[in-house]
C-alpha cells in the first residue's frame, strides 16, 4: 500500500516550457487535491476532483489545467511555465468530501521554473 | 470565509523542554480544526484534529491541542520535545459544511527546530 505517489520529484524547467505532474493513489479515494507550497504562506489549493472525470478550480488556479481520465490518478499541468511557478507541488486525496475527512498527501515535487 | 493565524513562524526549543505552537483562526461558519505535520523532504500528516466533544485532543506520539472557541484557538503543546519532532507543524480548519469537497484552510507554519 503505498498510499499518495508524485512523479517526478524534482524538476527544473525554463520558462514556457510545458510538463505534467503525475499524482497516483491506491487508497480508493474519490476525492483529489493539488496544493502548492511557498514559504511563509502554507499551502493554496490550485484545483480539485471530486470524482473520476471531473475537476475543479481552487484558490490559484491560474497557468495550472488538471485531468482526473482514472480514479487513481490526478494530472496537474503547466502550459508555459512561468517563474513565479517555482514551488513545492503536494498532491493530496481523501475519502469523501467531507470536513472531517483527514486529507493524505504524497511527499511532494520540487519545480524551478528559470 | 476563514483564515488561519500561525503566531510563530519559527521555534527553537532544545531537548526534552516543553514547547507550545500557536494557532488562531477566524470563521464565520463552525470549522473543524486539524494540525499537520510536515517532516525534512516529505509530505503532510495528519498530526491531531478537533471534531467535536471533548476540547482537548490528543497524538500518539506525546502532542497535545486545546480548542478554545471563545479565543478561537488551538495551540499545540508537548510537555517534552525529541530530536526527532523537528519539523514543521502546520494549523488548518475545514468548514463544518464546505459545499462539496474537503476545503482545508491552513496556515503559513511553524518551523519547530529541537536542539541538543
Amino acid at each position: 500500500n503505498a498510499g499518495v505517489t508524485q512523479t517526478p520529484k524534482f524538476r527544473v524547467l525554463k520558462t514556457g516550457q510545458s510538463m505534467t505532474l503525475l499524482c497516483a493513489q491506491d487508497m480508493n479515494h474519490e476525492y483529489m487535491y493539488w496544493y502548492r507550497q511557498d514559504p511563509g504562506m502554507g499551502l493554496r489549493l490550485i484545483h480539485y476532483s471530486v470524482g473520476e472525470g471531473t475537476t475543479a478550480k481552487g484558490e490559484v488556479p491560474d497557468g495550472y489545467n488538471v485531468s482526473r481520465l482514472k480514479k487513481q490518478n490526478f494530472l496537474l499541468g503547466l502550459e508555459s511555465a512561468a517563474p513565479s511557478q517555482t514551488s513545492v507541488y503536494f498532491c493530496a486525496s481523501s475519502y469523501t468530501g467531507a470536513g472531517l475527512e483527514t486529507q493524505y498527501f504524497g511527499p511532494g515535487t520540487r519545480l524551478l521554473v528559470l | 470565509a476563514q483564515s488561519v493565524t500561525q503566531l510563530d513562524s519559527q521555534v527553537p526549543v532544545f531537548e526534552e523542554a516543553p514547547v507550545e505552537l500557536r494557532c488562531n483562526y477566524s470563521s464565520s461558519v463552525s470549522v473543524y480544526l486539524f494540525w499537520y505535520v510536515q517532516y525534512p523532504n516529505q509530505g503532510l500528516q495528519l498530526l491531531l484534529k478537533y471534531l467535536s466533544g471533548s476540547t482537548l485532543v490528543e497524538s500518539i506520539n506525546g502532542f497535545e491541542a486545546e480548542f478554545n472557541k471563545s479565543q478561537t484557538s488551538f495551540h499545540l503543546r508537548k510537555p517534552s520535545v525529541h530530536i526527532s519532532d523537528t519539523a514543521e507543524y502546520f494549523c488548518a480548519v475545514s468548514p463544518m459544511f464546505s459545499g462539496g469537497y474537503n476545503k482545508l484552510i491552513f496556515g503559513a507554519g511553524t518551523r519547530l527546530a529541537v536542539h541538543p
